[in-house]
């Protein structure tokens, strides 16, 4: 099974600050096989970004996905108060599997 | 438009058994990767089961041999036959139709809230 670290735990911004959230694999995680999801409290989560760096449909272009191999990174560029959320990676290989999520508050 | 609404969670004593039924809309789960995902409270999220467009399912090893997934093509729903439910599997259960090409989940329920507890 992959294992995918999420960090920071807890990342503290203000909005308009450019927000950078990690995802790291205990293996190579195809690039078409990457994914994340926002979840807000009481909400399903919400696709964002899939395939590592292809946007969803409505996702604004603020946000952005990189990486390949073990190392993916979320990119918010200018934080807007709706962004503050919990960020889910997610991977399919074998099974999926999900990060333990960045929470992103307000500083 | 696409949509997926959960529903049969609810209280039940560890040991016991529910279904949960995953009705979708705007598409055909005949045609779908279907899958069951789930939160624990204040936790991430775990993937449960998936069942394929030809039929075939994988599980969870957390609830292989308890869970079963199924689906009715006729009332365009999939459900999840939980038995043997332990208190560990208290959670909110999502359903969630996967993109086979790239295996994420573009469509979620609201989800339903199962709670195992004496």
């Amino acid at each position: 099974e992959i294992v995918l670290t999420q960090s920071p735990g807890t990342l503290s911004l203000s909005p308009g600050e450019r927000a950078t959230l990690s995802c790291r694999a205990s293996q190579t995680v195809g690039t078409s096989y990457l994914t994340w999801y926002q979840q807000k409290p009481g909400q399903a989560p919400r696709l964002l970004i899939y395939g590592a760096s292809s946007r969803a449909t409505g996702i604004p272009d603020r946000f952005s996905g990189s990486g390949s191999g073990t190392d993916f990174t979320l990119t918010i560029s200018r934080l807007e108060p709706e962004d503050f959320a919990v960020y889910y990676c997610q991977q399919y290989g074998s099974s999926p599997t999900f990060g333990q999520g960045t929470r992103l508050e307000i500083k | 438009e696409v949509q997926v609404v959960e529903s049969g969670g609810g209280l039940i004593q560890p040991g016991g058994s529910l279904r949960l039924s995953c009705a979708a809309s705007g598409f055909t789960v005949s045609s779908s990767y279907m899958s069951w995902v789930r939160q624990a409270p204040g936790k991430g999220l775990e993937w449960v089961s998936v069942i394929y467009s030809g039929g075939t399912t994988y599980y969870a090893d957390s609830v292989k041999g308890r869970f079963t997934i199924s689906r009715d093509n006729s009332k365009n729903t999939v459900y999840l036959q939980m038995n043997s439910l332990r208190a560990e599997d208290t959670a909110v259960y999502y359903c969630a139709r996967e993109q086979r090409e790239n295996g994420y989940f573009d469509n979620w329920g609201q989800g339903t809230l199962v709670t195992v507890s004496s």
